[in-house]
């Protein structure tokens, strides 16, 4: 079974700290996403990899920036934590090519981050 | 704009049927997928339709029609397990998911 493993379920940081969201897959999968999901919202897709070293923008990469040194781990940090950051972080993977994103994504079971 | 709509919230009895709809208005068109999602765990997926038409997996059913930018999910026998939230998404031209906000699905014994 493919499995997804974020870092930490539960998080509580105050403005201003930075923040290190780490997720990591075991299926070598070539793409991984972040994604934030608030209620009433659809899931908002804020950055994601489909190499090593390699990153795009999805549509609210404002306040955060990604990492992806290894194939199997991809790290989401909020340089400096605020208020209308506070949402549940849902990390995935997917094993499809760049050039076909139809594949199933594979998720992690997320990380409720609250900046106080 | 793009945008996917599905009902907030449905209710549903225990060994009933019950369909949720989604519909969809995006640039482009290359998908349509189902998620399902139990309250404090990760989505999973349960079906990709791209064709029009009817795909069955066993009591979950997802339909297509392109043409008037509409799918949903049918679930039959109902168990209580089933309740969750179900999520469609539609894959754009660019090849980028856009997430409808997910109907909530109770189901009462």
């Amino acid at each position: 079974d493919v499995k997804v493993t974020q870092s930490s379920r539960y998080l509580v940081k105050r403005t201003g700290e930075k923040v290190f969201l780490e997720c990591v897959q075991d299926m070598d999968h070539e793409n991984m996403f972040w994604y934030r999901q608030d209620p009433g919202l659809g899931l908002r897709l804020i950055y994601f990899s489909y190499d090593v070293k390699m990153k795009e923008k999805g549509d609210i990469p404002e306040g955060y920036s990604v990492s992806r040194e290894k194939k199997e781990r991809f790290s989401l940090i909020l340089e400096s934590a605020s208020t209308n950051q506070t949402s549940m972080y849902l990390c995935a993977s997917s094993l499809s090519g760049r050039g076909d994103p139809t594949g199933e994504l594979f998720f992690g079971e997320g990380s409720r981050l609250t900046v106080l | 704009g793009q945008n996917i709509d599905q009902p907030t919230e449905m209710t549903a009895t225990e060994g009933a049927i019950v369909q949720i709809n989604c519909t969809y208005q995006t640039s482009g068109f290359n998908g349509l997928f189902w998620y399902q999602q139990h309250a404090g765990e990760a989505p999973t997926f349960l079906s990709y339709n791209v064709l029009d038409g009817l795909e069955e997996k066993g009591r979950f059913s997802s339909f297509l029609s392109r043409s008037k930018g509409y799918s949903y999910l049918l679930l039959k026998e109902l168990q209580m397990k089933d309740s969750a939230s179900y999520l469609c998404a539609a894959l754009d031209s660019n090849y980028q998911l856009i997430w409808g906000a997910g109907t909530k699905l109770i189901i009462k014994p």
